[in-house]
């Protein structure tokens, strides 16, 4: 069965700090999301990685995959207050539309 | 172009009754995947449709069900409700299955 970990589940980071949030999956996956949620909103979607290698990056925030560690991060660079939110990663099986989530990781960035 | 539109946005029901939450993809896209978000179980995979077509479902009771219209228009049901069905039920929809668009989702409580 398809289990994804994150962590950490809880951050607290100063702004203007660097940080990495890891999502770890134990069996192969051809996709890998990362979304944001705010209290009491949806999904945002932030970052789609499909291949080994792949980066991505969107303004302070950059996603990676590791497919043959089957690891991704999420790396956050000088954070800033608008930044804080849960943030979650989801992985989809090989040939599959089931996404399973991490089970989050509570940003909080702190003036 | 118009997201994902969920309706109703919060709902109040008792245990026993039955609900039915409905779903309007973006335009063009096939594919509806429902999820159920709560504090202690986190996001979890309901079933997904496609083309009026149930292709995967996840590991909930009977009691929850769903269906597709030609229209790409998603319902899902939960009859005899529990407690512990209280939630926030999201829908994405996706073009390719390679992205997904959430919707603000539906806050079900019962009483």
């Amino acid at each position: 069965e398809l289990k994804v970990e994150q962590n950490p589940l809880f951050l607290s980071m100063q702004e203007g700090k660097n940080y990495t949030i890891y999502c770890n999956y134990s069996t192969t996956s051809d996709r890998l999301y990362w979304y944001r949620q705010d209290p009491g909103k949806s999904l945002e979607s932030l970052f789609v990685l499909l291949s080994n290698g792949a980066v991505k990056q969107e303004g302070r925030l950059m996603a990676s995959l590791d497919t043959k560690a089957r690891l991704s991060t999420l790396h956050i660079t000088a954070a800033v207050h608008d930044l804080s939110a849960t943030y979650f990663c989801a992985v989809v099986l090989d040939n599959n539309n089931d996404m399973r989530f991490g089970a989050g990781t509570r940003l909080t960035v702190k003036p | 172009k118009a997201g994902v539109t969920q309706t109703p946005r919060y709902l109040i029901k008792t245990r026993g009754q039955q609900v039915t939450l409905s779903c309007s993809p973006i335009s063009g896209h096939r594919s509806v995947s429902w999820y159920q978000q709560t504090p202690g179980q986190g996001l979890q995979f309901l079933f997904e449709y496609f083309s009026e077509t149930q292709r995967n479902k996840g590991n909930f009771p009977g009691r929850f069900s769903g269906r597709q219209f030609s229209n790409s228009r998603s319902e899902m049901n939960v009859s005899t409700l529990e407690l512990g069905d209280s939630a926030l039920y999201l829908c994405a929809s996706s073009l390719t299955g390679r992205g997904y668009t959430f919707g603000s989702g539906t806050r079900l409580t019962v009483v």
